[in-house]
């Protein structure tokens, strides 16, 4: 039973390039989670969809970053143009969508922009 | 915008103490109170979670739920070097699905 797939694991990135992220979420899952982890910050969300809409964009992150659903199993996180401070851990999360249910997350992409 | 926190920032105990963590949210209408550990160098996982008023133990883990007052507190007996981690505590509202995470308490047990 496969849990949340990110990929790339890793990631380096030159300031003002575009990258995407990758976020496969738990099968039959509803709800889907971006979160950026930072040591200061703490985990932050970035973007929150339920059945594919988007429900929340993070406020604050509109600006250069754009998460989309294309079907129920696969999420994309485009950061466009990156900067220094976009270095951090990017996890993707997600739950069956009823209240009480666990929120899962993948191992995360760890960005790092030069 | 509900706010989530969590005391201390940071705890050091000796192997077989006991940990005590704190979570307090300021939003009045959180339902529901999870807590996550999240190992370094890996992705946050459930640990415990409660959602009525009292305490629920499993095993070394109990975890107080006092509504009246949104707090939540995660106490690990006989702790153990393989409980250093971070502790994160999140919390749900009843207007909508999405978790919002306290800042954490880094636990470190000396062995």
């Amino acid at each position: 039973d496969a849990g949340v797939t990110q990929t790339p694991r890793h990631e380096v990135a030159e300031k003002g390039q575009t990258i995407i992220l990758k976020c496969e979420p738990v099968s039959g899952h509803n709800d889907l989670f971006w979160y950026r982890q930072t040591k200061i910050q703490g985990l932050e969300l970035l973007s929150y969809f339920r059945s594919k809409s988007l429900m929340e964009d993070g406020g604050a992150f509109k600006d250069r970053f754009k998460a989309e659903m294309l079907n129920s199993s696969f999420s994309t996180l485009k950061i466009q143009p990156t900067e220094p401070k976009d270095s951090a851990v990017y996890l993707c999360a997600s739950s069956s969508g009823t209240a009480n249910t666990e929120v899962f997350f993948g191992k995360g992409t760890r960005l790092t922009v030069v | 915008q509900q706010k989530v926190q969590q005391s201390p920032e940071s705890l050091i105990v000796p192997e077989g103490g006991m940990a005590s963590l704190n979570c307090t949210s300021s939003d009045r209408n959180v339902d529901y109170f999870w807590w996550y550990r999240q190992h370094s160098g890996k992705s946050p996982k459930m640990l415990m979670s409660i959602f009525s008023n009292g305490e629920k133990e499993e095993g070394r883990f109990t975890v107080h739920l006092n509504k009246a007052s949104l707090h939540t507190s995660l106490h690990i007996r006989d702790s153990q070097p393989s409980d250093s981690a971070l502790y994160l505590c999140a919390a749900l509202n009843n207007a909508g699905a999405k978790l919002t995470f306290g800042g954490g308490t880094r636990l470190t047990v000396r062995p």
